[in-house]
C-alpha cells in the first residue's frame, strides 16, 4: 500500500502525559499536512510543511503542540502535557505540491485516535 | 474566520435515488474544491474535486455542481447505493496564501435505505 501511513491507530493515554504520533507520506509528496477531528465535526487544520519547512503553525492549538519533519520525510507530531480535551482523531494528509502558489489534492492517511483518561 | 456551510446535517435516500449535498462559502479567492467521503474510523478519501473556471464536474456516479456567483457547489450522487453510506465532507481551499490548508464543512451523514 503505497498511500499515507499513521501510527498508531489508537493511543490511550493518562492526562498529564506526552504523546507522538507518526506520519509518513506518500513518496515524493512535498507537502504534509496536521489536522485534527473531533465526533461529529469536519478536520480542522493544524499545520502544514513544504518539505522539511513548516510554514504554517499558527492554527496548533496551544504551545503543547508542536510538530517536526526531519529531512522531508515522515513527521511527528507531539502534544505534551495531554489534557481530557485533546481526545479526538489525528489525521495527516500529504500532496505533491510542485506548484507554489497552487491548492492540489490533499490524500488523507487512517488517522490515530487519541483517548486521554 | 472562513467558513464553508454544509447542509443537510444529515440525509436519507431510499436506493437508486439521488442524495443531494450542498455547500456556500465566503471566501472568492478559494480556488479549489474538494469532496471528501468518510467511513467510521477511517480517514477521508477524496471522492471528486472542481476548480472554479468549471460549473459542473461529472465522475460516474458523482457529480460536482458549482456556481461562482452565488459562492455555492453541490455534490450529486447518482443511483444511490448503500456501501454509499458515510459521512461526506465538502472542503475548500486556497493556495494563493501559501498556506494550502482546507477548510471544510461540517458534514453530511447519507444513509442510503435498501
Amino acid at each position: 500500500d503505497t498511500g499515507v501511513s499513521q501510527n498508531p491507530r489508537h493511543k490511550i493515554t493518562k492526562r498529564g502525559q506526552n504523546v507522538t504520533f507518526r506520519c509518513d507520506p506518500i513518496s515524493e509528496h512535498n507537502r504534509l499536512y496536521w489536522y485534527r477531528q473531533t465526533l461529529g465535526q469536519g478536520p480542522e487544520f493544524l499545520t502544514y510543511f513544504q518539505n522539511e519547512a513548516q510554514l504554517e503553525k499558527s492554527r496548533l492549538l496551544s504551545d503543547r503542540f508542536s510538530a517536526e519533519r526531519p529531512k522531508g520525510s515522515f513527521s511527528t507530531l507531539e502534544i505534551q502535557r495531554t489534557e481530557q480535551g485533546d481526545s479526538a482523531m489525528y489525521l495527516c494528509a500529504s500532496s505533491p505540491g510542485r506548484d507554489s502558489g497552487s491548492s492540489d489534492t490533499q490524500y488523507f492517511g487512517p488517522g490515530t485516535r487519541l483517548t486521554v483518561l | 474566520q472562513q467558513q464553508v456551510k454544509q447542509s443537510p446535517q444529515s440525509l436519507i435516500v431510499q436506493k437508486g435515488g439521488i442524495s443531494i449535498i450542498n455547500c456556500a462559502y465566503e471566501n472568492t479567492a478559494f480556488d479549489y474544491f474538494p469532496w471528501y467521503q468518510q467511513f467510521p474510523g477511517k480517514g477521508p478519501a477524496l471522492l471528486i474535486a472542481i476548480r472554479p473556471d468549471v460549473s459542473e464536474k461529472k465522475e460516474g456516479r458523482f457529480t460536482i455542481s458549482f456556481n461562482k456567483s452565488a459562492k455555492q457547489f453541490s455534490l450529486h450522487i447518482m443511483d444511490s447505493q448503500p456501501g454509499d453510506s458515510a459521512t461526506y465532507f465538502c472542503a475548500a481551499n486556497w493556495g494563493g496564501a501559501g498556506s494550502y490548508q482546507l477548510t471544510f464543512g461540517k458534514g453530511t451523514k447519507l444513509s442510503v435505505i435498501p
